[in-house]
């Protein structure tokens, strides 16, 4: 069965940094891309970013909204992939999710994890 | 990248068919298959229900079904159940390399 857990959510100020990380198993992690999502309380679903498979070059894309600021990486060692967030904004604030995929050819997400929380306080 | 147009909700009761439209441009609903639909229930994780437009992950009901036609994507779920009241969000890859997500769209059994 193919698990996916965020961790390292928790209250921040704004201005500091903070780092997610995604444990998964129940696939082969370093097949596929990983991405991260967030939901700002009472609002919509908003794409953050992804990371691509070493096969498929291992590089990133981001939102607009937080290139610059997001980075993701992954450790395929560990089956872990990470979001480390640097001058957190107020407007951060949401429930993070990660997720497998785009999947190559496809280009959807079609295991989500469970979330978590990232409040950032002015 | 502006988000997809979609209702805010849609009713319908039990039995019925209602159809969520999601609209964007040519950069992104229109300029791919790319389209996926998420359901999300209150407090859990988003579930993908359709993806490349009309593709139904396995475990997911043939009640759900997806197309598009220009920059229009939609989602019909017939057979309306009390379960599948929930809120649902399309999503497009972009020209930019990018997701754009729609506005998501309430739905409500009646």
């Amino acid at each position: 069965e193919v698990q996916l857990v965020e961790s390292g959510g928790g209250l921040v100020e704004a201005g500091r940094s903070l780092r997610l990380s995604c444990s998964t198993s129940g696939f082969t992690f370093g097949d596929y891309a990983m991405s991260w999502f967030r939901q700002a309380p009472g609002k919509g679903l908003e794409w953050v970013g992804f990371f691509r498979s070493k096969t498929f070059g291992g590089t990133s894309e981001y939102a607009a909204s937080v290139r610059g600021r997001f980075t993701i990486s992954r450790d395929d060692s560990k089956s872990i992939a990470y979001l480390q967030m640097n001058s957190l904004k107020t407007e951060d604030t949401a429930v993070y999710y990660c997720t497998r995929g785009p999947i190559e050819g496809a280009r959807f997400f079609d295991c989500w994890g469970q979330g978590t929380l990232v409040t950032v306080s002015s | 990248q502006s988000a997809l147009t979609q209702p805010a909700s849609v009713s319908g009761s039990p039995g019925q068919s209602i159809t969520i439209s999601c609209t964007g441009t040519s950069s992104d609903v229109g300029g791919y298959n790319y389209v996926s639909w998420y359901q999300q229930h209150p407090g859990k994780a988003p579930k993908l229900m359709i993806f490349v437009v009309s593709g139904r992950p396995s475990g997911v009901s043939n009640r759900f079904s997806g197309s598009k036609s220009g920059n229009t994507a939609s989602l019909t779920i017939s057979g309306l159940q009390a379960e599948d009241e929930a809120d649902y969000y399309c999503t497009s890859y972009t020209s930019s390399n990018t997701y754009v997500f729609g506005s998501g769209t309430k739905v409500t059994v009646l």
